[in-house]
């Protein structure tokens, strides 16, 4: 069980805009950046959002990330059949002092 | 465009060995800290270890410490994971993911590039 916390699933029509939630405590996202990373189905993981709210080159900017205290989301808004994947937050943990994943997130585009 | 291509995958059984490779291309390798991450099947992320650009320091998941040993070749741009002991719950695809600095520092850790992943399957 990991310890940042994201619902299992989300889905939205095409067009909409969805948001998925990531949940923490202070010791990883109340004191250190978040990071976003995608993964298409079959495929290695993708970096989409760092440091928060920052897009790397090429990553649309229908993709925004936020925070606020403990918790974290990212939206994507104009949703495409494309954007079905899994999307996961990460984040340093101070006490654990690494790394550390939530669970993922399975956008599903009806 | 970064390259990161791992092999060493396979079906072992538990308790044995297995040491992976990550072949490294298209950037400065000796300039980057490196990761590995890994996936069960059907499960998420989660990170095993980390080395310093110039392999001078290494950090380890507490599930994998004192089984696992990352490390580097900088003259051959390939990086390592040696794992021991391997357990059932080891089973999973192994990525080796490129740091965006020399190093992961506290506060901070960006995977800007990983590999396609190699499949480490434990089973008798």
């Amino acid at each position: 069980q990991s310890v940042l916390t994201q619902p299992p699933s989300a889905s939205g029509t095409p067009g909409q805009r969805v948001t998925i939630s990531c949940s923490g405590s202070s010791s990883n996202i109340g004191s250190n950046t978040i990071n976003w990373y995608r993964q298409l189905p079959g495929t290695a993981p993708k970096l989409l959002i760092y440091s928060n709210n920052q897009r790397p080159s090429g990553v649309p900017d229908r993709f925004s990330g936020s925070k606020s205290g403990t918790s974290a989301s990212l939206a994507i808004s104009g949703l495409q059949s494309e954007d079905e994947a899994d999307y996961y937050c990460a984040v340093w943990d101070d006490s654990l002092n690494g790394p550390v994943f939530g669970g993922g997130t399975k956008l599903t585009v009806l | 465009q970064v390259q990161l291509v791992e092999s060493g995958g396979g079906v072992v059984q538990p308790g044995r060995s297995l040491r992976l490779s990550c072949a490294a291309s298209r950037f400065t390798f000796s300039s980057y800290g490196m990761h590995w991450v890994r996936q069960a099947p059907g499960k998420g992320l989660e990170w095993v270890a980390h080395i310093w650009y110039d392999g001078s320091n290494k950090y380890y998941a507490d599930s994998v410490k004192g089984r696992f040993t990352i490390s580097r070749d900088n003259s051959q741009n390939t990086l390592f994971l040696q794992m021991n002991s391997l357990r059932v719950e080891d089973t999973a695809v192994y990525y080796c993911a490129r740091d965006e600095r020399t190093y992961c520092s506290g506060g901070s850790c960006l995977f800007d590039n990983w590999g396609q992943g190699t499949l480490v399957t434990v089973s008798s």
